[in-house]
Formats: structure tokens, sequence, C-alpha cells
């Protein structure tokens, strides 16, 4: 299994355009998490699915960002538009169900790198 | 609201040194914690998980209820323990069913020769 496959691996672009980053879950997994990672704030969640619904976007920052998941291999996180206070390192994860509703560990895409000017 | 707060954004110590990463956290409910490590050019992985009780690596970490601790320590640090560690807690919604991660903001370990 090649885990959770996420791209473009690096965006760069300028401020004011439509970014739309990738994700594929591990097949199997039911939940599917968005997160955002900088030097100033960390790894900060940004939404979660799960079975496909999404459940928490309470970590969207504005309206400018948004994220769907058509189906069971695919997620995508859009920002529209960019500015430079996105630039980050975005991370997918994915996971599935444990005992008793609580999840197993989370596992992490590659991060796609995001520059904007 | 939940909150992790990892102290020390930067940690360096020699090899063969003891090596301890310091998490708090805040959460009302029963807490699952978990430490998740970043090696150079590598993903985000999970280390290990306080409800397992394991040692990985030769890290362990206890969960403290009093001291709403769970800090990770190593006896002996090794150079390829130079990472980013970032202490997690895991919580749930009112119904129970669904959960998220809510990280520290992380610390880098440096092993020196």
């Amino acid at each position: 299994d090649a885990g959770v496959i996420q791209s473009p691996r690096h965006e760069v672009t300028e401020m004011g355009q439509e970014v739309t980053l990738r994700c594929k879950p591990i097949s199997g997994h039911d939940y599917l998490f968005w997160y955002r990672q900088t030097m100033m704030r960390g790894l900060e969640l940004l939404i979660y699915f799960n079975n496909n619904v999404p459940i928490d976007d309470s970590g969207m920052p504005e309206d400018r960002f948004s994220a769907k998941m058509p189906n069971a291999s695919f997620s995508t996180l859009k920002i529209q538009p960019s500015e430079p206070r996105d630039s980050a390192v975005y991370f997918c994860a994915s996971s599935r169900t444990g005992l008793a509703g609580v999840g197993y560990e989370q596992y992490f895409g590659p991060g796609t790198r995001l520059t904007v000017t | 609201a939940q909150r992790v707060t990892q102290p020390e954004k930067l940690l360096s110590v020699f090899k063969g040194a003891p090596v301890e990463l310091k998490c708090n956290y805040s959460y009302s409910g029963s807490p699952e914690l978990f430490w998740y490590v970043q090696y150079s050019r590598q993903r985000l992985q999970l280390l290990l998980r306080h409800i397992s009780r394991e040692s990985i690596k030769g890290f362990t970490a206890d969960l403290n209820k009093g001291e709403t601790s769970f800090h990770l320590k190593k006896p002996f640090a090794q150079e390829e323990d130079s990472a980013m560690y970032y202490c997690a807690l895991s919580s749930k919604n009112s119904g129970g069913s669904n959960y998220k991660l809510t990280f520290g903001k992380g610390t880098l370990l440096t092993v020196n020769p």
C-alpha cells in the first residue's frame, strides 16, 4: 500500500489565484483529516470527514477555504482566492474506526508545501 | 476545550544522555494521548499511545492524570532520535462516536554526537 497520497507535493502560486490540493486516503479508512502546519501555529486540524461526510470544519480559517470528499477514495481542499498568509504545509491523514468508536492511529500523507507570493 | 502544551520548541542533548520531552494537556473527559514523530524528510507517524503502555525505540510515556502530563522519555538518546515530536490528544464529541486529534506545537529534538 502506498499509504496516503497527496498532490501536488509543492505548489507556488500568486496571490488571488485558486489552489486545489488533493488527497487519496488509504483504502478501507473511513476517516479523513486535513491539517495545516506552520512555524507559528504548529499543526492545526482544518476539517475532518467520516464516511465522506464533513463532521467538524471548525478549524477552517475562513470562507476562502473549502473541502470536499465526493467518494471514499478522494478529497480536495480548495483555497479561493489564495493569500500569502496561506503559505504552509498542508497534510492529509486517514484513519479507521476502532472498537467502541475510538479511532486508530492516523496515517499521514507527505504533505503539500504551498507558497503564495 | 482541549489543549496540548509542549513547553519546549527546541531540545538538544548529547548521545547517550537521558531525554525527556514534556507534554501537558487540558481536557474535561477521559483523555487518550499519543506521541507522533516526524523524522527529516519523512511523514508524520505514530510513535506510541498511552493506552498500549508500550515502549517503542526505547521511548516510554506515562499518563499522569493528576499532573495532566504525558511526558516522553528515553534513558539513552541516540543520534537517530533527532526529529520533531508532537504530543496529541484524542477527543470525542458529545455522542462519543467521533474523535479528532489536537496536537501540541511540537518539540524539535537534536541529539548531538
